[in-house]
Order: structure tokens, then C-alpha cells, then sequence
């Protein structure tokens, strides 16, 4: 079944120690983000690849990262962890004239 | 800028009742508009959509939504609720279709489906 991957399901680092996410697709979309979701909160969107044009929110702290290297691939990065960061990491994709964005199972972290 | 209202943050109702969790929208031009649901510690499933055509849209689970755009609301329903139901539901706007317009969510309503 086509589908959207992420892995770990959950993660844990220390304060300060660069983790990295990773969000892999079957669907062949050429839209990919990432959302931040803190405590049964609204979805925050961070940023979004459109292809391999990345786009950032206006308000998506330096210390988070992405990365595309191809179509099924999408890495979240973050640089330095802090206590604050500590939510459910939620990967999506959608198609070029996409209506439908189709969320992957999310990472929940965990920084101690 | 697009916004969605969701007004109640929790719905409570008995199995087998009727159930409507409230969305209200705004947005410039065509609204494009979503439900999701959301089971603990899982990705946001995605549940119906109305992008133009009929009103009246039906989507997974025996879930349907009406858009009404005199009242610019977009009201999840289901005739008959189970408590397998019982879950956070997320209302969505997109202000276009281009991949890169974002997706605006509602604050979530809780569900809970009593036996």
C-alpha cells in the first residue's frame, strides 16, 4: 500500500544533542512537510519542500533543518535540541495540485 | 489570511446518538476545506474533503460534513456513533491547491463516545 513512512516512531535525546528524523513516501508526491504538534495542539507547520525547492514558515526556529535528497525522502534535523522542542513530529505529503495531504504515523521526541 | 474556528474543545455523546463537531471557516476566495482525525500517539488520518460540487460530502467511517457558505461553516457529522469514534478531529482550510499553499488547522475537538 502506498503510504507515508517515519522513523523512529519515538525518539529520545539529550538537551543539545542533534537528532534527526526521517519521513520516507510511496505515493510519489512532489510535496513533502513537516509539522510540529505539541499536546494535542494544532498541527504547526515548519517548513515544506515543493520538489526540491524548500520552503520555510516565517516563524520555524533556525535550529530546525530539512532535507530532501530525492522524491521519497525527507529528513528533519534539529540542531540543538532544547527542552521546548520535546512534541510529535508529523511528516505529510500531497501532489503538485495537491488537495489531499496524507500524514505519516509522526515521531513523538523525547529531550532530557 | 485564512483562519478555522473549532468552538468546542471537547464533545461529549452516547453510543448510537447523532454527532456534529463544529467548524467554522475563513478565508479569501474558494475555501478548500478538510477533516482529519487523530487517534493517541498516531499521524492525522485523513477523513473527507470539500473542494467544490455538492454540499453534502460523505468520507470514511460513516462520517459526512455539510458546507454551507452563507453560514461559512463546514460541520462534521455522523448519523449513529460508536465508541471506536471517540478520538481529537481536526477542522483544515487551504486558501488554493498549489502544493505550496499551506493547510491552516483548527485547535481540535476532543470526542468522546460513551457507552
Amino acid at each position: 500500500d502506498a503510504m507515508v513512512i517515519q522513523n523512529p516512531r519515538y525518539q529520545v535525546t539529550q538537551f543539545g544533542k542533534p537528532v534527526t528524523l526521517s519521513c520516507s513516501q510511496t505515493l510519489n508526491h512532489n510535496v513533502m512537510y513537516w509539522y510540529q504538534q505539541k499536546s494535542s495542539q494544532a498541527p504547526k507547520l515548519l517548513f515544506h519542500y515543493y520538489d526540491k525547492d524548500f520552503n520555510n514558515e516565517a516563524d520555524t526556529p533556525d535550529n530546525f533543518q530539512s532535507r530532501r535528497p530525492n522524491t521519497s525522502f525527507c529528513f528533519l534535523d534539529i540542531r540543538s535540541p532544547g527542552l521546548g522542542d520535546a512534541a510529535m513530529y508529523l511528516c505529510a505529503t500531497g501532489g503538485t495540485a495537491g488537495e489531499t495531504q496524507y500524514f505519516g504515523p509522526g515521531t513523538r521526541l523525547l529531550v532530557l | 489570511a485564512q483562519s478555522v474556528a473549532q468552538p468546542e474543545d471537547q464533545v461529549n455523546v452516547a453510543e448510537g446518538n447523532p454527532l456534529t463537531v463544529k467548524c467554522t471557516y475563513s478565508v479569501s476566495g474558494n475555501p478548500y476545506l478538510f477533516w482529519y482525525v487523530q487517534y493517541p500517539n498516531r499521524g492525522l488520518q485523513f477523513l473527507l474533503k470539500y473542494i467544490t460540487g455538492d454540499n453534502l460530502v460523505k468520507g470514511s467511517y460513516g462520517f459526512e460534513a455539510e458546507f454551507n457558505k452563507s453560514q461559512t461553516s463546514f460541520h462534521l457529522k455522523k448519523p449513529s456513533a460508536l465508541v471506536s469514534d471517540s478520538a481529537l478531529y481536526f477542522c483544515a482550510v487551504r486558501a488554493g491547491l498549489r502544493g505550496n499553499t499551506p493547510l491552516v488547522f483548527g485547535k481540535g475537538t476532543r470526542l468522546s463516545v460513551i457507552a
